[in-house]
């Protein structure tokens, strides 16, 4: 596709439960991104992508949070033991490739923890 | 952390005004970028302003820059209710970390 394409696009699940999301960047592109926005706030960082490589993870809020590339393309991200304050849109950008390129974002997945 | 913060928040014109909206940033930069953000959507890349530029148009956006007070600030001229949407600044974090501002929502008044 020409854009980049999250799925799913909502995501509904119980406390404690395992979610998987994905992201499929613009073929071709080296960097990958991957951001939380809480409703109302900008996009914060959670971690970053060259090819297969996870360069930086400093975002990630916890070990129950991890994500992988492992063929430099599509990435997943997956979050273990949910709280309801994983409730948030996770988005998925990508870009070119590195030093401060600009970025292509997903729609996102609104993840809704009840 | 969030590196800028948006002024104001919230901002609601009548269609055909001017929009104006203000950024702060802490740290040193390199480049400065605003993106826009449809209600359910990702963002949108708008403009990217580079650290010695002070000012940059692209269609009927005007972004200008200032180092000295770590501000930046983006003029949207005749606005059209398409233009409704949040926008946000950004700024880089080292070479790839993109910190975000919490945004302005405009709203635009047919």
């Amino acid at each position: 596709g020409a854009g980049v394409s999250q799925s799913p696009r909502y995501k509904v699940a119980k406390r404690g439960q395992d979610v998987a999301l994905r992201c499929d960047p613009i073929s071709g592109h080296v960097s990958l991104f991957w951001y939380q926005q809480a409703l109302g706030q900008g996009p914060e960082f959670l971690t970053y992508f060259q090819n297969e490589a996870q360069l930086d993870k400093s975002g990630l809020p916890s070990d129950r949070f991890f994500a992988e590339r492992p063929e430099g393309s599509v990435s997943t991200l997956k979050i273990q033991r949910t709280q309801q304050e994983d409730s948030a849109v996770y988005l998925c950008a990508s870009s070119f490739r590195q030093g401060g390129q600009p970025q292509h974002f997903g729609d996102g997945t609104r993840l809704s923890i009840l | 952390s969030q590196q800028g913060e948006e002024d104001p928040q919230a901002l609601s014109i009548q269609e055909g005004e001017n929009a104006t909206m203000n950024c702060s940033y802490k740290t040193s930069i390199n480049n400065l970028q605003w993106y826009r953000q449809n209600s359910g959507r990702g963002l949108v890349h708008l403009i990217l302003i580079r650290s010695n530029e002070r000012e940059k148009h692209s269609g009927r956006l005007r972004v200008t820059l200032d180092t000295s007070k770590k501000s930046s600030s983006l003029l949207i001229t005749a606005s059209r209710a398409a233009d409704t949407a949040s926008y946000f600044c950004a700024s880089f974090q080292g070479a790839q970390k993109l910190v975000f501002g919490q945004g302005t929502r405009l709203t635009i008044n047919p």
